[in-house]
């Protein structure tokens, strides 16, 4: 009965290789996010769906493509993986309007580019 | 723009006691909500509390309380008879009118046997 989860939890890879985090929900929110947390532990967002459409794109590297097939799902894709890179990536859920609606996040995916 | 400002990077707290963890922000809305987060070390993100702007009385949930004072910008959240498992990062979260949450830096906490 997991809410928000995310895979894999960990992901150890090379530079320039390409990677996916999955991420899928089953609260039936409208609003799905990516959120990085660097090593010094402050959260940042990246993008986020509103029922598969694209309503937020922070400024993050073009290399990064998050791909929404459906409102329960939000998967990012990251091509040429680089050094800074490595984070902690949170995908995250809510209902549309935040003003009173809590995110609800997954467990997090640790990226290490070695 | 909307700003969060958590002022304190860490703390240390006899188990038991309460603890106050402070917030302040800035938002030039008149409607808005204000979140916390825990963060334990083994690194999950939980929601423990929610206060509406409007809402009349300070939120609670549980050993968690909110000391928000409108007038002065600060959501200050209280932490009751203190546990080692409450020893974690808290988040502080302001959503904006762009529906993005800006998170503070978060304090870390640590309880003492």
């Amino acid at each position: 009965d997991t809410a928000v989860s995310q895979t894999p939890k960990y992901l150890v890879t090379q530079m320039g290789n390409d990677k996916s985090i999955k991420c899928e929900q089953n609260l039936g929110h409208d609003t799905m996010y990516w959120y990085k947390q660097d090593s010094k532990k402050f959260l940042k967002i990246m993008f986020s769906y509103n029922n598969k459409e694209l309503i937020i794109n922070e400024t993050v590297p073009n290399r990064f493509s998050p791909k929404s097939p459906d409102k329960a799902h939000l998967n990012l894709h990251i091509n040429s993986l680089e050094l800074g890179d490595s984070a902690v990536y949170f995908c995250a859920s809510s209902h549309y309007t935040l003003n009173n609606s809590p995110l609800h996040f997954g467990n997090g995916t640790r990226l290490t580019v070695t | 723009a909307q700003k969060i400002t958590q002022t304190q990077p860490g703390m240390f707290v006899q188990e038991k006691e309460a603890v106050t963890l402070d917030c302040t922000y800035d938002t030039s809305d008149q409607s808005y909500g204000l979140f916390w987060y825990k963060q334990p070390s083994s690194g999950e993100m939980i929601f423990l509390i929610y206060q509406g702007s409007y809402d009349e009385q300070n939120a609670t949930e549980g050993r968690y309380s909110l000391n928000f004072q409108k007038a002065r910008k600060s959501a200050n959240l209280v932490i009751s008879a203190s546990q080692l498992g409450d020893s974690a990062m808290y988040f502080c979260a302001l959503p904006n009118r762009d529906d993005k949450i800006i998170f503070g830096k978060g304090t870390r906490l640590h309880i003492l046997p």
